[in-house]
């Protein structure tokens, strides 16, 4: 079981906008902590999609967008394209694991 | 191009070791921490451990501490991970990841690998 929670599934039509929530507790989210998510399509490598709660690497379309608050995060997706078919993870460190801690993972399908 | 490449995954019997690799190439490996990310067949991204860009200070998953070991050559460019007295939950594809740090201090993963596959079997 993962420390921080988020919904097994979520899915949308293309153009639409999904949402996927990531709750954690006072030793990781709500401590203050950044949080992060990546990018998994099946069979290949996770990709850094945001970092630090809301801030997009180089070459990531704006249409990814996150927020946090309280004990809590979201990773936004607005304008669905079939490419974001994919797991999507958020990741944050928890002061009393002393270590990163991941989501169970989100599977994002584009109907 | 910044960019890490794993080896060393293979077949190993319960209690058994194998040894991990992970060459780097395209920034300054010596001014980055480096981590270790495991992912089980169908299941979600697993933390093991990290190491710091000196080798100095090192942490590790309560699930493999003292069976598991990090470290790092910096004249070499290559992260390693010692892996003893093997157990079937550690079957996983395991990924070499670069840690980038925010403005406030914390760490992320910005660069992963394409993953080697560990397989512990009796």
């Amino acid at each position: 079981q993962s420390v921080l929670t988020q919904p097994p599934s979520v899915s949308g039509a293309p153009g639409q906008r999904v949402s996927i929530s990531c709750t954690g507790s006072s030793s990781d989210i709500g401590a203050g902590y950044d949080v992060h998510w990546y990018q998994q399509v099946p069979g290949t490598a996770p990709k850094l999609l945001i970092y630090a709660n809301n801030n997009r690497p180089s070459g990531v379309p704006d249409r990814f967008s996150g927020s946090k608050s309280g004990t809590s995060a979201s990773l936004a997706i607005t304008g669905l394209q079939a490419e974001d078919e994919a797991d999507y993870y958020c990741e944050t460190y928890d002061s009393s694991l002393s270590g990163s801690v991941f989501g169970g993972g989100t599977k994002l399908t584009v109907l | 191009e910044v960019q890490v490449v794993e080896s060393g995954g293979g077949l190993v019997q319960t209690g058994g070791s194998l040894r991990l690799s992970c060459a780097a190439s395209g920034f300054t490996f010596s001014s980055s921490g480096m981590s270790w990310v495991r992912q089980a067949p169908g299941k979600g991204l697993e933390w093991v451990s990290s190491i710091s860009s000196s080798g100095g200070i090192t942490s590790y998953a309560d699930s493999v501490r003292g069976r598991l070991t990090i470290s790092r050559d910096n004249s070499k460019n290559t992260l390693s991970l010692e892996m003893n007295s093997l157990r079937a939950e550690d079957t996983a594809v395991y990924y070499c990841a670069k840690r980038a740090v925010t403005d406030r201090g914390w760490y992320y993963f910005d660069c992963w690998g394409q993953g080697t596959l560990v397989i512990v079997s009796s």
